[in-house]
């Protein structure tokens, strides 16, 4: 069975502070995606990344690949209000079926 | 427009009642993937397409559940006999290929079964 897990589920945090945010399966991935979705949209796509140990920063968001290509983690520097939203994982297998983590649903207080 | 194109938005029906939900993908994009998301949880992967074929179908939770898309563009996702557990939103995502990893989603159809 092919599964993602993301932790943590819910993060609630202060304006201008840092978080990290985790992706983690079993699985080797050929692909993995972090979106962003808001309530009633469907998910956006924020990045990819594909090669293991793979590093890509979006204004203040980085993301890593781990180097078996089996977990990533998205950083996020200073959260701001408007980073609140549901931040979710997708996995991309050999079959190219995509299968998303639960989400973590992250909350910036202002 | 130019995104993916999810009909109905809405669509509240009666216990073993047919659905069907229509996606209008992007044009030109061959791949074509269906999920469901229930509130607070991540989308769950029920089939995509590559082309007018499903290439893999293994997340349909059970054979009311039916999706086809003859022509490689359009595809429809059809419920049978709707049980009130398959209230959710249903997503449909296009990419230009099955290998790149890259989705574009419509805004979702939200079923409520009463």
């Amino acid at each position: 069975t092919q599964l993602l897990e993301q932790s943590p589920q819910f993060l609630s945090i202060q304006e201008g502070e840092n978080l990290t945010v985790y992706c983690n399966s079993s699985s080797v991935f050929s692909s993995l995606q972090w979106y962003r979705q808001e309530p009633g949209e469907g998910p956006v796509l924020l990045v990819t990344v594909v090669t293991g140990g793979e590093v890509k920063k979006l204004k203040r968001l980085t993301f890593q690949f781990g180097d078996a290509r089996k977990d990533s983690s998205l950083h996020i520097t200073a959260a701001q209000p408007g980073d609140t939203g549901l931040y979710l994982c997708a996995g991309e297998f050999r079959d190219d079926k995509i299968i998303f983590g639960k989400g973590t649903r992250l909350h910036i207080l202002p | 427009g130019a995104g993916v194109s999810q009909t109905p938005s809405n669509k509240v029906t009666e216990k073993g009642k047919y659905v069907e939900l229509r996606c209008d993908p992007i044009s030109g994009h061959t791949a074509l993937y269906w999920y469901r998301q229930s509130l607070g949880q991540g989308p769950e992967f029920l089939i995509y397409f590559q082309g007018t074929g499903a290439a893999d179908d293994s997340g349909l939770p059970n054979d009311r559940f039916f999706a086809v898309r003859p022509e490689g563009s359009v595809s429809t996702l059809k419920i049978q006999r709707t049980e009130r557990g398959d209230s959710a939103v249903y997503l449909c995502a296009s990419s230009l290929s099955s290998n790149t990893g890259e989705l574009f989603f419509g805004e979702g159809s939200r079923l409520t079964v009463l």
